[in-house]
């Protein structure tokens, strides 16, 4: 089966660096997407990998590395809004994507 | 610009009712989708389209049904309503032109609650 795993909470603090950590095992690879969602509010879109390496945009990075089925997203400089869940997703063989459950990123002053 | 509308916000349905969730979006995707998402689990793909007058099958689509007659509008009717079907329910949408960096935007979500 299909399988994407995310750690379910972190916790970190405000102004700190936080890294969290995707694998996952699907049916071919066509890309790795990293959403942000706010409690109670839609998922929106973070990054995007498809080869491996390093993609950084701003205080946001996410990392692939394909052969060991493994990303990361680092966020550096936590600010309070950074307070959110974060979702992994795999685009597999069939082009459709497959989620993580995400993992809860609590931010402290 | 609106983006995606998804209509309505909330919803309590009594168990073997029918109901419509709308959605709407303004980007002249090609590509649409419907999820929903419940606590613990990822977000499950219900039904999609990849173009007007095409649909597919997710992986949960059982108890529920998608038309696409044009390029904007993509309802999702649950014909008879059981409360394993309370969840949170976001509808997507996507340029649809590429098939690898192809990303998908959210509507803001129905949260349904079926007693």
């Amino acid at each position: 089966g299909q399988n994407i795993d995310q750690p379910t909470e972190m916790t970190a603090t405000e102004g700190a660096i936080v890294q969290i950590n995707c694998t996952y095992q699907t049916s071919g690879f066509n890309g790795l997407f990293w959403y942000q969602q706010h409690a109670g509010e839609a998922p929106t879109f973070l990054s995007y990998n498809v080869l491996d390496g390093l993609e950084e945009k701003g205080r946001f990075s996410s990392f692939l590395s394909r052969s060991k089925g493994y990303s990361y997203l680092l966020l550096k400089e936590l600010q309070m809004k950074d307070s959110a869940s974060y979702l992994c997703a795999v685009r597999d063989s069939n082009y459709q994507l497959i989620w993580g459950a995400g993992t809860k990123l609590i931010i402290k002053p | 610009t609106a983006g995606i509308t998804q209509a309505p916000t909330s919803q309590i349905l009594a168990a073997g009712r029918s109901m419509t969730l709308r959605c709407t979006q303004d980007m002249r995707h090609n590509a649409m989708y419907w999820y929903r998402q419940d606590l613990g689990l990822g977000l499950r793909l219900i039904h999609y389209s990849n173009t007007a007058g095409t649909t597919g099958k997710g992986e949960v689509p059982d108890g529920y049904s998608v038309s696409r007659a044009n390029t904007d509008d993509f309802p999702l009717t649950l014909a008879s309503a059981v409360p394993s079907q309370t969840s949170v329910y976001f509808c997507a949408s996507s340029a649809g032109l590429t098939l690898h960096t192809d990303t998908q935007y959210f509507g803001p979500g129905t949260r349904l609650t079926v007693l």
